[in-house]
């Protein structure tokens, strides 16, 4: 596989399910992203972790937990959700090497969750 | 708050027309700008970035940058239907507090009529 793959590509949950979406990027990137894209928003940034240690967490709710047990798979383990989880969720990476022309993201196809 | 702004569209033209696509950034001393587009159910994928002032070329892509106005533009030379998409504009700040923070745009909805 090339790139970046997420899995699965469609999930529906109940409120009181536990489900994990996956990521994997096989671009030998140091740095991976959680992004959630809701209608009529912006893409909102939920996670990045730089060399596997998480660095940025954009106050999101504790029951979205990421993991990132090494540099080419990240998880988000979901818990308990809402209906207004539902969105469409996108795994990032990029190499992180400083400087201001670098960090271009490359994104997963995304995990369409929808929440019953 | 850092913000980009983007015309949602939809912005129409007819094919093999010139289509320009416009952002607009609030944080001067932003550094890099990415253009994404994003079909319809799909995830973004780059089109082209640019760190300098001026015109960037790449096919039938081309970027503007005018860091004084703070704006970035997109043109796409004889537009096809295929292009038609979601373009997304994506700013980064040179000190945004974290290096890997994108600033995104809500995107510009393009239809190429054949």
């Amino acid at each position: 596989e090339t790139g970046v793959t997420q899995t699965p590509r469609h999930l529906v949950m109940g409120m009181t399910n536990k489900k994990s979406l996956k990521c994997e990027q096989h671009l030998g990137h140091n740095a991976m992203y959680w992004y959630k894209q809701s209608a009529k928003k912006p893409l909102e940034l939920m996670f990045v972790y730089s060399l596997e240690e998480r660095v940025e967490n954009n106050s999101v709710p504790s029951r979205f937990s990421p993991e990132c047990p090494n540099s080419s798979h990240l998880f988000l383990h979901l818990h308990t959700l809402q209906p207004e989880d539902s969105a469409l969720y996108l795994c990032a990476s990029s190499q992180e090497v400083g400087g201001p022309s670098t960090d271009t993201q490359y994104f997963g196809p995304g995990t369409r969750l929808t929440v019953l | 708050q850092k913000e980009v702004e983007q015309n949602s569209g939809p912005l129409s033209v007819p094919e093999g027309a010139i289509a320009s696509l416009n952002c607009t950034y609030s944080d001067r001393g932003s550094q890099s700008f990415f253009w994404y587009r994003q079909y319809s159910g799909k995830s973004p994928e780059l089109i082209m970035s640019i760190y300098s002032n001026g015109d960037k070329e790449d096919g039938r892509f081309t970027a503007q940058l005018n860091k004084a106005s703070q704006y970035v533009s997109l043109l796409i030379r004889d537009s096809q239907p295929s292009d038609s998409a979601t373009y997304l504009c994506a700013v980064k700040a040179l000190n945004a507090g974290n290096n890997r923070k994108l600033i995104w745009g809500l995107g510009t909805s393009l239809a190429v009529n054949p």
